[in-house]
C-alpha cells in the first residue's frame, strides 16, 4: 500500500533556530501534500497544502514566513520552522495524496521540542 | 460549512465487547466521511470511508460505520472489542471538491481484558 515517511521522528532544537522536517511518499507519486499539526490530546489541524511545483497554499492564522513549505519533486516535501520557540513545539504531520481524490496517506509524524 | 462532533473524548470496553464511537457531521451537501485510527507513534491509517456509495461502510480489523442522513451521524462500531484496538480514532469529513479534511477532536478508546 502506499506508505509516507518523515524524517526525523523526534527533533529537539534551541530557541531561535531552524529545523527542517522532510515527508516522503515511498511508492507513489504525491499530486499533493499536507501539512497538520497535533497539539498534545488534540486533533490534527491543517496548515497547509502544497502542490508540486508551486507554492503552498496557508490556512488562516498559519504564519508563511515561519512554516517555509517546498514540495520540490512528487515525492518530497519539506516543512522548515524558521526561528524556532517553545511555543513551536509540537507534533507536525504530513500526509500525501494521488489522484483518487479525498484519499490521504498520513506518515508517522514528527515531535518538535524547542527548548 | 462541515465540521464534525465526537461526542465521546474516552471510550472504555472490555475485551471482546461491542464497540460504539459517535461521530456526528455537519455540512450544506453530502459529504465525504472517513474514520481513521491513530496508534501511538505510527502514522494515521485509514479504517473506513463513505463517499455516497453504499451507506453501510465495512472497513478493516472487523470495523465498518453507517452513514444515517437523518440524523446526520456516521458511527463507528464493532461487534467484539480486541486488545489491539486500543488507540485514538479520528472522525473526518472533507471539503466539497477538495482534498481537505477536517478532523474532529478524536476519541480514546480504551479496552481492558
Amino acid at each position: 500500500g502506499a506508505v509516507v515517511s518523515q524524517h526525523p521522528s523526534r527533533v529537539i532544537c534551541k530557541s531561535g533556530t531552524s529545523v527542517k522536517i522532510e515527508c516522503r511518499s515511498l511508492d507513489f507519486q504525491a499530486t499533493t501534500m499536507f501539512w497538520y499539526r497535533q497539539f498534545p490530546k488534540q486533533s490534527l489541524m491543517l496548515m497547509a497544502t502544497s502542490n508540486e511545483g508551486s507554492k503552498a497554499t496557508y490556512e488562516q492564522g498559519v504564519e508563511k514566513d515561519k512554516f517555509l513549505i517546498n514540495h520540490a519533486s512528487l515525492t518530497l516535501s519539506t516543512l522548515t520552522v524558521t526561528s524556532a520557540h517553545p511555543e513551536d513545539s509540537s507534533f507536525y504531520i504530513c500526509s500525501a495524496s494521488d489522484r483518487v481524490p479525498n484519499e490521504q496517506y498520513f506518515g508517522p509524524g514528527t515531535r518538535l521540542t524547542v527548548t | 460549512a462541515q465540521s464534525v462532533t465526537q461526542l465521546d473524548s474516552h471510550v472504555s470496553v472490555s475485551e471482546g465487547t461491542p464497540v460504539l464511537l459517535r461521530c456526528n457531521y455537519s455540512s450544506s451537501y453530502s459529504p465525504s466521511l472517513f474514520w481513521y485510527v491513530q496508534h501511538p507513534n505510527k502514522g494515521l491509517q485509514l479504517l473506513l470511508k463513505y463517499t455516497s456509495a453504499a451507506t453501510l461502510v465495512k472497513g478493516i480489523n472487523g470495523f465498518e460505520a453507517e452513514f444515517k442522513k437523518s440524523e446526520t451521524s456516521f458511527h463507528l462500531t464493532k461487534p467484539s472489542a480486541h486488545m489491539s484496538d486500543a488507540a485514538e480514532y479520528f472522525c473526518v469529513v472533507s471539503y466539497y471538491n477538495t482534498d481537505k479534511l477536517i478532523f474532529g477532536t478524536g476519541t480514546r478508546l480504551q479496552v481492558f481484558p
